[in-house]
């Protein structure tokens, strides 16, 4: 069965760190794949996703994810984070050739300390 | 942790007829639920947010009167898709959250198909 795997489940960091935010899929197929942003109080916000093609996608707000298929991996990247990252962070798998069903990861809250 | 556990994860009806979907928190209060919507090769879309004892919170261009959402207690909220047409199949899922909004948990999410 397709799963997603996030590994942090609780990230603190300071203003300007680097992030890099893990997400591992199980699926042997061709998928879509998403990462979400959740700010307290707020809906799910897209951030970036990957169909097909260059597997190093931008996002907005200065994210960007890279595709590794060898790995399963998609991991989420910003080289300098800002206090108003705070939020709880989503992957989710979307694989083709099945029913459209989404798969999420179960988050990772980011706190970022001023 | 958090569990939501969302129900039926699959269902086929006929066009016409109502369907209701449900989304309970196992094991805390959930203050706040999300439905949302995927098309197919698409992100997620944002239907409706319900508070606990409130009416829902509808995304223009979303029907109120078609997609029923009752959030009548801590830990269910309901979705009732009503005389449904072919165009509503696509896959439902919702989320919860505590009054705090200290993380979001995420329902297995609903596939709908309407003949």
């Amino acid at each position: 069965a397709q799963s997603v795997s996030q590994h942090n489940h609780h990230v603190i960091l300071s203003e300007a760190a680097s992030l890099e935010l893990g997400c591992n899929y199980s699926y042997g197929g061709t998928v879509n794949l998403f990462w979400y942003v959740q700010y307290p109080g707020q809906h799910l916000q897209l951030l970036l996703k990957y169909f097909s093609g260059d597997p190093l996608v931008k996002g907005i707000k200065g994210f960007e994810a890279e595709f590794i298929k060898s790995k399963f991996s998609f991991n989420l990247r910003k080289p300098s984070v800002q206090w108003s990252d705070t939020a709880e962070y989503f992957c989710a798998v979307n694989a083709w050739n099945r029913d459209d069903k989404i798969i999420f990861g179960k988050g990772t809250r980011l706190h970022i300390l001023p | 942790g958090a569990v939501v556990s969302q129900h039926p994860s699959r269902v086929i009806c006929k066009s016409g007829t109502s369907v209701k979907i449900e989304c309970r928190s196992l094991d805390f209060q959930a203050t706040t639920m999300f439905w949302y919507r995927q098309f197919p090769k698409q992100s997620l879309m944002l239907m409706a947010t319900s508070n606990e004892g409130s009416k829902a919170t509808y995304e223009q261009g979303v029907e109120k009167d078609k997609f029923l959402i009752n959030h009548a207690s801590l830990t269910l909220s309901t979705l009732t898709v009503t005389s449904a047409h072919p165009e509503d199949s696509s896959f439902y899922i919702c989320s919860a959250t505590r009054w705090d909004h200290y993380g979001y948990t995420f329902g297995s999410g609903t596939r709908l198909t309407v003949v």
